[in-house]
């Protein structure tokens, strides 16, 4: 069925490293924009990356900016986020999440919306 | 970047009710603007998309509306499964694309 499934949450040490994927099944992947979403603890949700059908177009937010990267693997299905410098605020519940737009996928960065998540991994920041 | 404000932080209802919650924006999105409900331990679930779009799936007393720098979410008649917490969302020019701070929708 159509779904996501993440996978490589953890608990790692300040400074660390972790990589996170998020497997794709039931679409056609290679179609469509991804995103990374995560929530602290008890917190909202919060945007972290962004990256196009074909991977030429990437986006990220400050708090992450430099420290993670986001990457994808159509002909594997799967969406990669690897993070390093991991710091105590980056403990949070990652999320995948497809983007689509009025009409079915998009063709442009504005105007999207995120229309299948997956349950999400948790990442634990902590010495 | 983009600062939503959502408006109330929560509020308690009853079976029935109509709800309303409100979202604005710093700056006029015109109608990139979305709407999530999370239930505790899951993932967020798209309601409305484009301000008034209802998502495939979602039922008919979900309701979207506005533009600019004000929308709203209306639930016509709250139901148990309703007792959530509901996020806005832009995603107006290129990212970051940002969340509000959420509204939780609680049994009074």
């Amino acid at each position: 069925q159509v779904q996501l499934v993440e996978s490589g949450g953890g608990l790692v040490k300040p400074g660390g490293s972790l990589r996170l994927s998020c497997a794709a099944s039931g679409f056609t992947f290679s179609d469509d924009y991804m995103n990374w979403i995560r929530q602290a603890p008890g917190k909202g949700l919060e945007w972290i990356s962004y990256i196009s059908s074909s991977g030429s177009t990437i986006y990220y937010a400050d708090s992450v900016k430099g420290r993670f990267t986001i990457s994808r693997d159509n002909a594997k299905n799967s969406l990669y986020l690897q993070m390093n410098s991991l710091r105590a605020e980056d403990t949070a519940v990652y999320y995948c999440a497809r983007e689509r737009c009025s009409g079915g996928i998009c063709h442009r960065v504005l105007g999207g919306y995120f229309d299948l998540w997956g349950r999400g991994t948790l990442v634990t920041v902590s010495s | 970047d983009i600062q939503m404000t959502q408006s109330p932080s929560s509020l308690s209802a009853s079976v029935g009710d109509r709800v309303t919650i409100t979202c604005r924006p710093s700056q006029s999105i015109r109608n990139y603007l979305n709407w999530y409900q999370q239930k505790p331990g899951k993932a967020p679930n798209l309601l409305i998309y484009a301000a008034s779009s209802l998502q495939s799936g979602v039922p008919s007393r979900f309701s979207g509306s506005g533009s600019g720098t004000e929308f709203t979410l209306t639930i016509s008649s709250l139901q148990p499964e309703d007792f959530a917490t509901y996020y806005c969302q832009q995603s107006h020019t290129t990212p970051p694309w940002t969340f509000g701070q959420g509204t939780k929708v609680e049994i009074k």
